[in-house]
């Protein structure tokens, strides 16, 4: 069964920074690829970041780009978000997911939408 | 950047009636658009995806259609349990992935 465990949630003040983890079980981590969508309150689902199975391409949303960085270790089977600069509009529910992929026999290609997701971890950003 | 328009924005129904809800891009996705179901403290769920492949275990009372920039969720007989606010995912390239706005399923 997969199972994506996120934490590092909680208060912070603005211009504050949090490290967000989330550990993954039931798949072969290391050949997803994995985001991080967040949903402020009250509101829709945004996305935020994404990686690649291998760690090498990282991909960040316009609102969060040069504050916020994705990343994973392979070795514990966790994807993280830092995020720093915090502002009071990053206030939200953050979830992890896995990207889907097709896989033959060859190889494996990443998809478009996310088929796990984690029950998420809070950030309010507030003074 | 693809926007994804869904409407209405909220559909009031009773259980056992069809709920039929649209979204629309701004351009052509083809058929690479994924729905999710969100129910209130939960995480969303993965429904649909390439517009109308259901996910595992996901009951035959979903169903999807559409290609191009006009996409439809139907759910044939409301169940209490689908009451719930639903969104609509598509990815433009690694750096722009976007959803729609999202539409709520509320008993009437």
């Amino acid at each position: 069964e997969v199972q994506l465990l996120e934490s590092g949630g909680g208060l912070v003040q603005p211009g504050g920074s949090l490290r967000l983890s989330c550990a993954a079980s039931g798949f072969t981590f290391s050949s997803y690829a994995m985001s991080w969508v967040r949903q402020a309150p009250g509101k829709g689902l945004e996305w935020v970041s994404s990686i690649s199975d291998s760690d090498i391409d990282a991909y960040h949303a316009d609102s969060v780009k040069g504050r916020f960085t994705i990343s994973r270790d392979n070795s514990k089977n966790t994807v993280y978000l830092q995020m720093n600069s915090l502002r009071a509009e990053d206030t939200a529910i953050y979830y992890c997911a896995t990207v889907a992929q097709y896989c033959s026999r060859a190889s494996c290609h990443h998809l478009y939408y996310f088929d796990f997701w984690g029950q998420g971890t809070l950030v309010t950003v507030s003074s | 950047e693809i926007v994804l328009t869904q409407s209405p924005a909220t559909l009031s129904l009773s259980p056992g009636e069809r709920a039929t809800l649209s979204c629309r891009a701004s351009q052509s996705v083809s058929t690479y658009l994924a729905w999710y179901q969100q129910k209130p403290g939960q995480a969303p769920r993965l429904l649909i995806y390439d517009a109308s492949d259901r996910a595992t275990d996901i009951p035959a009372r979903f169903s999807g259609s559409g290609s191009g920039t006009d996409f439809t969720l139907t759910i044939s007989s409301l169940e209490p349990e689908d009451f719930a606010v639903y969104y609509c995912q598509q990815r433009t390239n690694w750096s722009t992935w976007t959803f729609g706005q999202g539409t709520k399923v509320e008993i009437k």
